[in-house]
């Protein structure tokens, strides 16, 4: 597509529930990245996938948090029995590898 | 620990005034430098550094990296309102993963 897209864009939940964030990323980019970006707060990296492999899911806060990404497009990440502290805004970008990446609009994540 | 600091955390300006807004690193195999501006929640791309003192420019923004002191500078020159927004500063790395790191951002608002 023209730009990455990211669903749904706003998700209000209740605390325990498991919730699925989906990015598909801009069309021939093989790099994904996710990042989490809380009130107020800079972008706090979470994993980076290069095609459908995950070199890099150092910054994954808890075993709650899962990702994948399926034919080296489209990423879910999964929060299973989500807490009030995972509240955010759930950033996806895409790139050409070694190049600028390019993010979503988000997903806006609220636990109640 | 690799870290990315930004300074000011918030500054407020008049129309017409010049802003510089600050960011220094400290990381092991650094690769480039970037400047994204964040109004809602999607940050965009200005620039990329990856050469001391080569000067980046686009109309009223400009941006500079010193490698040997670790910062870069955004300066923005006759601000308008619509600069009003977060500025964040990233660091990509060499080894191996294409992990970009963020400082905290400077909320930048320009009063008219």
């Amino acid at each position: 597509g023209a730009g990455v897209s990211q669903s749904p864009s706003n998700k209000v939940t209740e605390k325990g529930k498991d919730v699925e964030l989906r990015c598909d990323p801009i069309s021939g980019h093989t790099a994904l990245y996710w990042y989490r970006q809380s009130l107020g707060q800079g972008l706090e990296f979470l994993i980076y996938f290069q095609g459908n492999s995950a070199p890099d899911k150092s910054g994954l806060p808890s075993d709650r948090f899962s990702a994948e990404r399926t034919g080296g497009s489209v990423s879910t990440l999964t929060i299973q029995r989500t807490q009030q502290e995972d509240s955010a805004v759930y950033l996806c970008a895409s790139s050409s590898p070694g190049n600028t990446i390019y993010f979503g609009e988000g997903s806006w994540l609220t636990v109640v | 620990e690799d870290k990315v600091v930004q300074s000011p955390l918030s500054l407020v300006v008049h129309e017409g005034d010049t802003v510089t807004l600050n960011c220094s690193y400290e990381v092991t195999n650094f690769r480039s430098l970037l400047w994204y501006k964040q109004e809602k929640k999607a940050p965009t791309f200005l620039f990329m550094l990856t050469s001391s003192g080569i000067e980046k420019k686009s109309g009223r923004l400009s941006s500079i990296l010193d490698k040997k002191e670790l910062f870069s500078i955004l300066n923005i020159t006759a601000t308008q309102t619509g600069d009003s927004a977060v500025y964040l500063c990233a660091v990509t790395l060499t080894s191996g993963t294409y992990k970009y790191i963020f400082g905290t951002g400077t909320r930048l608002k320009v009063l008219a």
